[in-house]
């Protein structure tokens, strides 16, 4: 079974642009979770999506934003870049079926965005 | 509010020591979930093991093993007879009020370097 995917690998952008990322999650995975890292802050989560809808946020500003499709793929959009948002995003996907299996996340590679 | 700490920044063993990496946790929630997953330098996390907070029983996988203790919140990782592929970034992370998404705190993570 294939794992999560993620496109692009990797982007460049300047400040004041938006950029989109996308996820792919685990064939039959219903729930869909992004997360940012960057050496000052660590591992922090940006929001979860279920079933189309937005299920969890974390404390990031408005300029984040998220989707996810009827195939359970996502998108997460990032407008008006700063340079504080250069950072490797990561995509999490899990079964979302009750019991510890299914709330089990498993990680795509990432997108390791640059903004100058 | 949830929190996880792994006070060990960075580990240097030589090959075939054994080396544990600590984690400690805070919550108020009685159900959780522990995880531990692994970084290796390519960015993608690899999920290693998680474990409920009902079920304190250590567990042994290979090299790898697990003390979860809730008396003292924690739930520490050891690898026995290390060797240079295990070198990598770990973390640590919780997950609370399984049933209503999926949300992960992760600890800053350790980095272990296995030299030959």
């Amino acid at each position: 079974k294939a794992g999560v995917t993620q496109t692009p690998r990797y982007l460049i952008k300047t400040r004041g642009q938006q950029v989109t990322l996308s996820c792919s999650p685990i064939s039959g995975h219903r729930s869909v979770s992004w997360y940012q890292q960057t050496p000052g802050q660590g591992l922090q989560f940006l929001f979860e999506y279920f079933s189309e809808t937005q299920r969890n946020k974390g404390n990031f500003p408005g300029r984040f934003s998220g989707r996810q499709f009827s195939n359970s793929r996502s998108e997460m959009n990032v407008s008006t870049l700063e340079l504080g948002d250069s950072a490797l995003y990561l995509c999490a996907s899990s079964l979302d079926i009750g019991g510890p299996e299914g709330d089990t996340q498993y990680f795509g590679p990432g997108t390791r965005l640059t903004v100058l | 509010a949830q929190k996880v700490t792994q006070a060990q920044t960075e580990i240097s063993v030589v090959e075939k020591e054994d080396v544990t990496l600590d984690c400690v946790y805070e919550t108020r929630d009685t159900t959780y979930y522990l995880f531990w997953y692994k970084q290796p330098p390519s960015g993608e996390l690899v999920f290693l093991i998680r474990r409920n907070s009902f079920d304190e029983q250590n567990e042994i996988s290979g090299r790898y093993s697990w003390n979860f203790q809730k008396s003292t919140s924690s739930f520490n990782f050891t690898i026995t007879a290390s060797q240079v592929v295990d070198s990598a970034v770990y973390f640590c992370a919780l997950s609370e009020f399984p049933g209503a998404g999926n949300m992960l705190t992760f600890g800053g993570g350790t980095r272990l370097m296995v030299k030959p």
